[in-house]
């Protein structure tokens, strides 16, 4: 089946402690890109990739960190988590033939005490 | 930059037409809408280019208007579960590929 995968679906931690949410995607899309949700905010692009080794930041790339050395997974990385990036968190991917049509992946939930 | 949706949310009985808009400060290449319900991820629905046509998925349609940067969706008799919240994604044509802006949202309920 066609899918983004995103692991894990909830995560608590806490402030300071890096973490790792995983991303991968089986469609051998070249572009992935993840967004946070807040509420009345929308979605937010955090960083995008056009392909492996490419990576641009978007809106609100601040306190994180991405890497694309697989076209199939794009981890994002929170090297110092705070209250503040507490949040629900998406991935997704895209061929670049289509024009952008996001798949996205089912969401993680972060929570930073 | 985010694109700007109105109205924030809107109530429909089932049959009932709406139109939720959304409009940019900058020259736009494309407009996108999605739709996200409750709990779940976004679901694409269409994309506008620039210089394109009408789009439709269902019985929901859209417009782009290139001049003045807006884009506008159409839920034409509207179901059940058309109920969500709608998204517009805009690309700018000063961006590189794979930015996509989204707006805040549009909730739409639909009730019977």
């Amino acid at each position: 089946e066609a899918q983004v995968t995103q692991n894990p679906r909830y995560l608590i931690t806490v402030t300071g402690k890096k973490l790792t949410v995983t991303c991968s995607q089986n469609m051998n899309h070249e572009y992935m890109s993840w967004y946070r949700q807040d509420p009345g905010l929308g979605l937010r692009q955090i960083y995008y990739s056009m392909n492996v080794e490419v990576t641009d930041k978007g809106d609100v790339p601040e306190g994180y960190k991405v890497s694309r050395k697989e076209k199939r997974n794009f981890p994002l990385i929170l090297e110092s988590p705070s209250p503040n990036q507490t949040s629900l968190y998406f991935c997704a991917s895209s061929l670049r033939s289509t024009g952008l049509r996001y798949t996205f992946g089912s969401g993680t939930r972060l929570t930073v005490v | 930059q985010q694109p700007v949706q109105s109205p924030q949310a809107v109530i429909l009985r089932e049959g009932e037409d709406a139109v939720i808009n959304c409009s940019s400060s900058k020259a736009l290449y494309s407009v996108h809408w999605y739709r996200q319900k409750h709990g779940e991820a976004p679901v694409f629905l269409m994309i506008l280019l620039k210089g394109g046509e009408q789009k439709g998925h269902e019985k929901i349609s859209a417009s782009f208007n290139e001049k003045k940067q807006q884009s506008s969706l159409y839920l034409t008799a509207s179901q059940l579960s058309y109920s969500g919240t709608y998204f517009c994604g805009t690309e700018f044509i000063t961006d590189s590929w794979g930015k996509l802006q989204f707006g805040a949202g549009t909730q739409v309920v639909v009730t019977p």
